[in-house]
């Protein structure tokens, strides 16, 4: 199976800072996911297709990458952006996550 | 809207079995496939499996075969998992999701969670 591995796996923000969450792949995938997932809340789907916004998204959120290296990355940091992101393959069998960043506000 | 209603918190002893449901509200049940997906307390997301409403077709995670089976009720738009043979590495948070866009995961339940303990 397709590993993902995120990084940092912990990092933390100042309001408008920017932010960027690297995902990379133990083999070639053709579109990466990404989730956020607040604390006791269920995962929330933010970018399908390597850059394509989920419905009621805010746009300072952003997706990019290709082959083994995707990223995320928030352009303005909000305090309600502090979360786990996650992202995640279906390009193989089966569909993995990576093991999540945890984004906190400074 | 889309709604995933799951059922409630599960505690279960170890060996048993225990089966949870997943009521769909808002599109039509039949067109769209629900995969479930666990979470270990603290730690990331792991696939079990989908099936597609419509036919009850179903595809797992090599993991979870012969650990998860999923059904569902068209009459009722509910889709329902069952784990078996429970041990405490079951334990987690178990969502449903309904699959959306290319190969994402656009609406959630709110989850269930299995507590095995004797």
């Amino acid at each position: 199976e397709i590993v993902l591995t995120q990084s940092p796996t912990t990092t933390a923000a100042s309001p408008g800072e920017k932010v960027t969450i690297t995902c990379l792949a133990s083999s070639s995938v053709s579109n990466m996911y990404w989730y956020q997932q607040k604390s006791g809340a269920s995962p929330k789907l933010l970018i399908y297709s390597t850059s394509s916004l989920a419905s009621g998204v805010p746009d300072r959120f952003s997706g990019s990458g290709s082959g083994t290296s995707y990223s995320l990355t928030i352009n303005t940091m909000e305090a309600e952006d502090a979360a786990t992101y996650y992202c995640q393959q279906w390009s193989s069998n089966p569909p993995t996550f990576g093991s999540g960043t945890k984004l906190e506000i400074k | 809207q889309v709604k995933l209603l799951q059922s409630g918190a599960a505690l279960v002893k170890p060996g048993a079995s225990v089966k949870m449901s997943c009521k769909a509200s808002g599109y039509t049940f039949t067109d769209y496939w629900v995969s479930w997906v666990k979470q270990s307390h603290g730690k990331s997301l792991e696939w079990i499996g989908e099936i597609y409403p419509n036919s009850g077709a179903t595809n797992f995670n090599e993991k979870f075969k012969g650990k998860a089976t999923l059904t569902v009720d068209k009459s009722t738009s509910t889709a329902y998992m069952e784990l078996s043979r429970l041990t405490s590495e079951d334990s987690a948070i178990y969502y449903c999701t309904r699959e959306g866009p290319g190969s994402s995961f656009d609406y959630w339940g709110q989850g269930v969670m299995v507590t095995v303990s004797s």
